[in-house]
């Protein structure tokens, strides 16, 4: 009955080769978000999904892009990885801003 | 801007022990949303306990509840009864009620729980 799920788990990706990470919920949530989270540090937001309106944070680098086709998926883009993009990517969702955030398990991203 | 401070990195507490976890924050917003969050190592970060600013009572939630001072700003999170699932990296957030962007969670740094058997 996972709510929020997120793939895969664990990724490697080649230095500058573009990676897809993606997000699935079965909450019906308006509301969609991708954070980063770096060892030892509190998560980091991206940029978030209210419905198709795409926010995103003014210190995100352009090399990170999302789409969301629709209610139920949401997909982080990084378009040519560095090595300081290895991290743990979360998904949550909420149904309106103001409600709880459910987080994935994360996909912990690993560059070479 | 919104600050969230919480000054304990790590903290350990005895099984079935009661621990308390400090948060303090800054703002100048009457009405708001505070928030921890517990994320189990490599686990799932999961919502352990809310509080809106407009209600004076403390939350609760099982074993878990907050002192929320709100004149103070501070808002510590007390386990009673610590068991070793409570292990975790604990996460105090804030958030604004008012409408636009400032509706994201601010995030303290974590303070990391162990629970000794």
């Amino acid at each position: 009955d996972a709510m929020v799920i997120q793939n895969p788990r664990y990724q490697v990706t080649q230095f500058g080769k573009p990676v897809t990470l993606s997000c699935s919920q079965t909450l019906n949530h308006n509301v969609m978000y991708w954070y980063q989270q770096k060892s030892s540090q509190a998560p980091k937001l991206l940029f978030h999904y209210y419905d198709k309106d795409f926010n995103n944070e003014a210190d995100t680098p352009d090399n990170f892009q999302s789409r969301r086709p629709n209610t139920s998926f949401c997909f982080l883009d990084i378009r040519s990885p560095g090595l300081g993009d290895a991290a743990m990517y979360l998904c949550a969702t909420s149904r309106v801003m103001r409600q709880p955030q459910h987080f994935g398990d994360g996909t912990r991203l690993s560059i070479l | 801007a919104q600050t969230v401070t919480q000054s304990q990195p790590e903290m350990s507490v005895q099984e079935a022990e009661t621990v308390t976890l400090s948060c303090t924050y800054d703002t100048s917003e009457s009405d708001y949303y505070l928030f921890w969050y517990k994320q189990p190592p490599s686990r799932q970060m999961i919502l352990v306990i809310r509080q809106e600013a407009y209600k004076q009572q403390n939350a609760t939630e099982n074993r878990f509840s907050v002192n929320f001072q709100k004149a103070a700003k501070s808002f510590s999170l007390k386990i009673s009864d610590s068991q070793l699932g409570d292990a975790a990296m604990y996460f105090c957030a804030y958030r604004s009620h008012n409408a636009g962007n400032n509706r994201k969670l601010i995030w303290g740094l974590g303070t990391s729980l162990a629970v000794n058997p």
